[in-house]
């Protein structure tokens, strides 16, 4: 079965602190990949699409890494707001249009 | 734009009841849907892809005899949970698509919570 993995976590994170997520899948085919954010008992919201360049968007930086098979997405300076479970998602190489989600990474702020 | 709504939000029912829940993308034409169940702690999990006009995929595991879609628009598809049972109680999520492009970004439902006494 493919996979994606992430950290449960929590991790517990001082307000204005950078925090780092790290996500590895399974499948070296996948040409697909995106990090969502989900709040307690909310639908899922893209966050990112993550390229293989590299991409930045204010505060959050995504990098993917072909040859370890892993993405990563960086926080910096995080606010209280951004609390939440943070979930790596790959597409199935076999299927373009199916995604594979990681469990999450349960992230909390603290003021 | 590319919004998606879901109906109902919240639904508690008695056991051996069936539930249906609608998905709808208002402002663009979905030719995939999803339908994804979400537990407690635990990441979604697709149940099955829904195309437009013909019968939706099941994903190992989840019977189609119990969850029943229908994707009879382009804007609509629904999820008939059968004769629920209390392990059916869970979190469901439908999202759109408008292809089949590779990495074409799916969006999301604000999910239907279900409750089975």
């Amino acid at each position: 079965r493919k996979e994606v993995e992430q950290d449960p976590g929590p991790f517990n994170v001082p307000e204005g602190a950078t925090v780092a997520f790290n996500c590895t899948y399974s499948n070296s085919a996948s040409q697909s990949f995106f990090w969502y954010r989900q709040d307690c008992r909310k639908e899922p919201k893209l966050l990112m699409s993550v390229y293989s360049s590299g991409n930045e968007d204010g505060r959050f930086t995504a990098q993917l890494n072909r040859a370890s098979q892993y993405i990563s997405l960086l926080i910096r300076d995080s606010k209280l707001s951004d609390s939440a479970t943070y979930l790596c998602v790959v597409n199935d190489a076999d299927s373009n249009y199916q995604l594979i989600w990681g469990a999450g990474t349960k992230l909390i702020i603290k003021p | 734009g590319a919004v998606v709504s879901q109906h109902p939000s919240r639904v508690i029912c008695k056991s051996g009841t069936s539930v249906k829940i609608e998905c709808r993308s208002l402002d663009f034409q979905a030719t995939t849907m999803f339908w994804y169940r979400q537990f407690p702690k635990q990441s979604l999990m697709l149940m099955a892809t829904s195309n437009e006009g013909s019968k939706a995929t099941y994903e190992q595991g989840v019977e189609k005899d119990k969850f029943l879609i229908n994707h009879a628009s382009l804007t609509l598809s629904t999820l008939t949970v059968t004769s629920a049972h209390p392990e059916d109680s869970s979190f469901y999520i439908c999202s759109a698509a408008r292809s089949f492009v590779a990495g074409n970004e799916q969006f999301f439902g604000p999910g239907t919570r279900l409750t089975v006494l």
